[in-house]
């Protein structure tokens, strides 16, 4: 089992619609959450993080935690051709570090 | 504020040799991170380091090494370079540690063997 697996995707999204990138975890250990979007040849971009159970909302951008199914997604609302990207969902454990454990990424297309 | 640099952008040698990547953290952050990452894979950690001591190290071999300076920037070192080493290099910075501390990414180093 991986340690974060991804939707490998590609997923497909008409402009307007709602994006839901999903994302799941093994270490019960983990405490923070992390959202990054990667456009093709560039380096990752930090678009939310969370660490407790429940929503967070940030404009188009909603992050959801739950601990408990050790589960975390990202919802797009109202998706622009500027969101079709790679999304990368990271983690990081209690291990008294700044260690980041990534998944593989889910590709994104906007279709207009 | 300037972001995370790092330089060189991209770097072109030959298996065998050695290789010396440099990273600035963001002006306040004295922790540095870097990552590998290959072609349709997330990054990969390699090591962190806070207050100029290693904090943490990832799956790499001993041919990968760090530092970080007084002034908190850092070096990623790789010696004897093999053609598995082709990578984007990611170098991430952030506040003095925490679970909810976010590490912001630099342009990144893209390192080709050949």
């Amino acid at each position: 089992q991986k340690e974060v697996e991804q939707n490998s995707g590609p997923l497909s999204v008409p402009e307007g619609a709602i994006a839901s990138l999903n994302c799941t975890y093994s270490d019960r250990g983990s405490q923070s959450f992390f959202w990054y979007r990667q456009y093709s040849g560039k380096s990752p971009e930090l678009i939310m993080f969370i660490y407790s159970n429940g929503d967070k909302e940030d404009g188009r951008f909603t992050a959801q935690l739950n601990k408990a199914s050790q589960y975390v997604s990202l919802l797009i609302r109202d998706s622009q051709p500027s969101d079709s990207a790679t999304y990368l969902c990271a983690v990081k454990s209690n291990f008294g570090n700044e260690k980041l454990t990534f998944g593989t990424g889910t590709r994104l297309t906007i279709i207009p | 504020d300037a972001g995370v640099t790092q330089s060189p952008t991209h770097l072109i040698k030959t298996r065998g040799q050695h290789v010396t990547l440099r990273c600035s953290p963001i002006s306040g952050h004295k922790s540095v991170s870097w990552y590998q990452q290959v072609l349709g894979q997330g990054p990969q950690f390699i090591f962190q380091y806070y207050e100029k001591e290693e904090r943490g190290r990832g799956n790499f071999p001993d041919r990968f090494s760090a530092r970080q300076f007084p002034n908190y920037s850092s070096e990623l070192n790789v010696n004897a370079l093999l053609l598995g080493d082709s990578a984007l290099y990611l170098c991430a910075s952030s506040q003095p540690q925490g679970p909810q501390r976010p590490q912001h990414f630099g342009d990144g180093t893209r390192l080709s063997i050949l």
